[in-house]
């Protein structure tokens, strides 16, 4: 059965803190995505990458970054965690440029206190 | 500028009625993406399609290119099909993003 894996459900950091957040998918697709999901904001694109070491803002990259060291990982990492960045985060991963097999992680709930 | 716009926001229906959710888009796209959020779960792709209909057990989508517009049904509606329905689109000039629209909250009624 293939997926995508976001290595943690739940996680809660303090303000402050290096924070990653790993996501592994094993269908050798060559797009990864980043997503966070907030309550009447819906999902909000912070980064994708398209090919190994190549990666790309989305629409909120600020106080984020991301790796993509090899095709079936790509991390997320909150440089100094803030309160604000507490949100539900989605991986997802697709091939081609068509969307196919689009397929996303189960989520991991980052609580910042 | 490269929209999808949803409707419903909210749907509330008794168990067993035919369900539909539209959603419309703007011109250039190349594929249309219905997918869904079960509460404090995972997002779960239903159906990718570019035109015509596709059918997956009690679940139909269809997309019409002219319209610009798609729709998914539920036929015989159950609570376990409560959840946010989202559609997406990818647009040919989207750069391997996604165009989302806000989802749909449905909640089915014993």
């Amino acid at each position: 059965d293939v997926k995508v894996t976001q290595s943690s459900r739940y996680l809660v950091k303090r303000t402050g803190e290096k924070v990653f957040l790993e996501c592994v998918q094993d269908m050798d697709h060559e797009n990864m995505f980043w997503y966070r999901q907030d309550p009447g904001l819906g999902l909000r694109l912070i980064y994708f990458s398209y090919d190994v070491k190549m990666k790309e803002k989305g629409d909120i990259p600020e106080g984020y970054s991301v790796s993509r060291e090899k095709k079936e990982r790509f991390s997320l990492i909150l440089e100094s965690a803030s309160t604000n960045q507490t949100s539900m985060y989605l991986c997802a991963s697709s091939s081609g440029q068509g969307g196919h097999g689009y397929t996303f992680g189960s989520g991991t709930r980052l609580t910042v206190v | 500028k490269n929209e999808v716009e949803q409707s419903p926001q909210n749907l509330t229906a008794q168990e067993g009625e035919f369900i539909t959710i539209n959603c419309s888009y703007s011109v250039g796209i190349s594929a249309l993406h219905w997918l869904q959020q079960h509460p404090g779960g995972g997002i779960v792709s239903l159906f990718m399609l570019s035109s015509g209909k596709k059918k997956h057990g009690r679940l139909i989508a269809t997309i019409n290119i002219q319209e610009k517009h798609s729709s998914l049904h539920i036929t015989a509606s159950h609570p376990r099909d409560s959840a946010v329905y989202i559609c997406a689109a990818y647009y040919q000039d989207s750069n391997y993003q996604l165009i989302w629209g806000a989802g749909t909250k449905l909640i089915i009624k014993p």
